[in-house]
């Protein structure tokens, strides 16, 4: 299976910074069928980016995805304070879709 | 706006089959444009692929829980259901449902990105 490293696991920043968050895979993904998701406390994952780039719908665009192959970035280009939360990477490529372990974005 | 809510028991024994079902709002699970998928999350972990279906046939599980694992969908009541067998503590989880997009690649519809999540139900395994 493709296994999805990310890091940093903690970022601490402030309000108004940019976060770049990234997501490395262990093997090339197909049709660069990578997502990016946010998930709060208590709450289901919500998706952010698919296909590597595109936004998904209702997204705000400080929300940017990139990469290729092996390499994919998430940056958010002003920090808000709603956006502190966990990001995870998924895989849709290749069966078993897979996970990133989550990068937090923390109030520094 | 698709709305998809997962209930089922919060407590199930060790040993014994763990059973959830997804409810579908807003939109008809026979679409052929949509596979139905479940994935779960340990209460300190990261996010594990359980497995899918699609309603024109066929599933796909996570091979670590292949074995244990099955899905199925009754359009008649517009739901999906999860059956894990023979459970252990390691089992206990959020378990969210998820709507699947599809794309076109080479004439055949293959599965694409999650667009829609349910709020998830802890399900704890103990005696």
């Amino acid at each position: 299976e493709i296994v999805l490293t990310q890091s940093p696991g903690t970022l601490s920043l402030s309000p108004g910074e940019r976060a770049t968050l990234s997501c490395r895979a262990s093997q090339s993904v197909s049709n660069n069928f990578l997502a990016w998701f946010q998930q709060k406390p208590g709450q289901a994952p919500r998706l952010l980016i698919y296909g590597a780039s595109s936004r998904a719908t209702g997204i705000s665009d400080r929300f940017s995805g990139s990469g290729s192959g092996t390499d994919f970035t998430l940056t958010i280009s002003r920090l808000e304070p709603e956006d502190f939360a966990v990001y995870f990477c998924q895989q849709y490529g290749r069966s078993p879709w897979t996970f990133g372990q989550g990068s937090k974005v923390e109030i520094k | 706006q698709v709305l998809l809510q997962e209930s089922g028991p919060g407590l199930v024994k060790p040993s014994e089959t763990l059973s959830l079902t997804c409810s579908v709002s807003g939109g008809s699970i026979r679409n052929g444009t949509f596979y139905w998928s479940w994935i779960r999350q340990p209460a300190a972990g990261g996010l594990q692929y359980v497995g899918r279906i699609f309603p024109r046939g066929g599933t796909n599980y996570n091979p670590s829980l292949q074995s244990r694992v099955s899905i199925s969908l009754d359009a008649s009541k517009n739901h999906f259901s999860l059956k894990l067998t023979s459970v252990t503590v390691a089992d206990s989880a959020f378990y969210f449902c998820g709507r699947v997009t599809t794309v076109v690649i080479g004439g055949l519809i293959t599965p694409s990105y999650f667009d829609s999540w349910g709020p998830g139900t802890l399900v704890t395994v103990s005696s």
